[in-house]
């Protein structure tokens, strides 16, 4: 079956650092990979996605993810972290072939101080 | 602009009351979900629709009702029969089938139930 896993909890990080948010996941065949953001008391939003291609995905708002396909891994990264990132961030991968729909993780805080 | 709108954005019932959660989508998606969210658990998938007049259940059916009479509303009823309802309910859609497209959500409803 197909899963996802956040390892931290909360991620901090401080104002203009580097930010990176950990995902790994476990799939049968090839993998279809999401991130999403969400902010307090909202629905999610789309960040990225990995299909095939270049290992580097860029989404909004500066976001870019790196797919590891030997670590199978999926991390989240920003080169400069800004204090109104801070927010909960989903990994997510979808379920099967023909069908959309996604599976989760548990979710990882970020915390961005000034 | 197109999106989906899930309503009442707040919701409060007494324990044994079965209690409806509207989402309507103006996206022209086939595709439509229930997801369930709590703290430290993610989201967590209760029923899915790939088609009007057909619906699958998710991982966590047990106590949740749905219905998919058209295909821009997919009302989800949390039934007497759910243990633990209080949560946040988020409401998502998809073009369809595989097509590797991210999921839209609304911005939930918060239903607690005392």
């Amino acid at each position: 079956a197909q899963s996802v896993a956040q390892p931290e909890d909360q991620v901090n990080v401080a104002e203009g650092n580097p930010l990176t948010v950990k995902c790994t996941y476990s799939v049968s065949g090839n993998p279809y990979l999401f991130w999403y953001v969400q902010y307090p008391n909202r629905g999610l939003q789309f960040l990225l996605k990995y299909i095939t291609g270049d290992n580097l995905v860029k989404g909004s708002y500066g976001f870019e993810a790196e797919f590891n396909k030997s670590q199978t891994s999926f991390h989240l990264k920003k080169p400069s972290a800004l204090v109104s990132d801070s927010a909960l961030y989903f990994c997510a991968v979808r379920a099967s072939y023909n069908t959309d729909k996604l599976i989760f993780g548990t979710g990882t805080r970020l915390q961005v101080f000034p | 602009d197109g999106g989906i709108t899930q309503s009442p954005k707040y919701l409060f019932r007494k324990e044994g009351q079965n209690v409806t959660l509207s989402c309507e989508q103006n996206l022209n998606h086939d595709a439509m979900y229930w997801y369930r969210q709590d703290p430290g658990q993610g989201l967590r998938l209760i029923y899915y629709s790939q088609i009007v007049n057909d619906f699958q259940k998710g991982d966590i059916a047990e106590g949740y009702s749905v219905s998919r009479e058209k295909k821009e509303s997919f009302p989800l009823t949390v039934t007497s029969a759910q243990k633990n309802p209080t949560a946040f309910y988020l409401c998502a859609s998809s073009p369809g089938r595989g097509y590797n497209s991210p999921l839209h959500f609304g911005n939930g409803t918060r239903l607690t139930v005392t």
